[in-house]
């Protein structure tokens, strides 16, 4: 059974201050994706990353997929409140389902 | 375009009654999945269809169902519902197979009481 786990669990931050959530598995994958949700919706794809190694950046926000392409990371630079929610991976492989990590819990305090 | 969209948003059931719920792809997506969202489990994948067939089935009892229909649209059944099938129903389309990412709809909360 292929695993992800996420760390932290939660995280609490003022805005303005940088952070990391990690995204770690024993398992390799085609491709890793991030998601945000907010209360009440369902997830919003934020990024893919499928190559190993690469980085792509979105405004404020840099992923990372590990050279193994069993891990990745997630860095905010100077965090806003606007920030605030669940960020969730997800590993694809072949023809197996989307495996999700179970969250990390993110506030931003103004 | 429009999105994924999943009816009914809430759902307020009684211990074994059954439950229909409704997803609608975002046009052209053929692949539909389904997942089950609890505050102490995350995310557990349903089922997986596409052009009608299912292709990958989760850990869940037999009293979950689900099918795709010809258009795309997918329907999942609960039947016999227990307390612990409270949770957001997640549905999430792809063009093809989500190795690139899924749209998610924006759930049905349900609650059974």
């Amino acid at each position: 059974t292929q695993l992800l786990e996420q760390s932290p669990q939660f995280l609490s931050i003022q805005e303005g201050e940088n952070l990391t959530v990690y995204c770690n598995s024993s398992s390799v994958f085609s491709s890793l994706q991030w998601y945000r949700q907010e209360p009440g919706e369902g997830p919003v794809l934020l990024v893919t990353v499928v190559t190993g190694g690469e980085v792509k950046k979105l405004k404020r926000l840099t992923f990372q997929f590990g050279d193994a392409r069993k891990d990745s990371s997630l860095h905010i630079t100077a965090a806003q409140p606007g920030d605030t929610g669940l960020y969730l991976c997800a590993g694809a492989t072949g023809n197996t389902p989307l495996v999700f990590g179970k969250g990390t819990r993110l506030s931003v305090i103004a | 375009k429009a999105g994924v969209t999943q009816t009914p948003r809430y759902l307020i059931k009684t211990r074994g009654q059954q439950v229909t719920l409704s997803c609608s792809p975002i046009s052209g997506h053929r692949s539909v999945s389904w997942y089950q969202q609890t505050p102490g489990q995350g995310l557990q994948f349903l089922f997986e269809y596409f052009s009608e067939t299912q292709r990958n089935k989760g850990n869940f009892p037999g009293r979950f169902s689900g099918r795709q229909f010809s258009n795309s649209r997918s329907e999942m059944n609960v039947s016999t519902l227990e307390l612990g099938d409270s949770a957001l129903y997640l549905c999430a389309s792809s063009l093809v197979r989500g190795t690139y990412g899924y749209t998610f709809g924006s759930g049905t909360r349900l609650t059974v009481v």
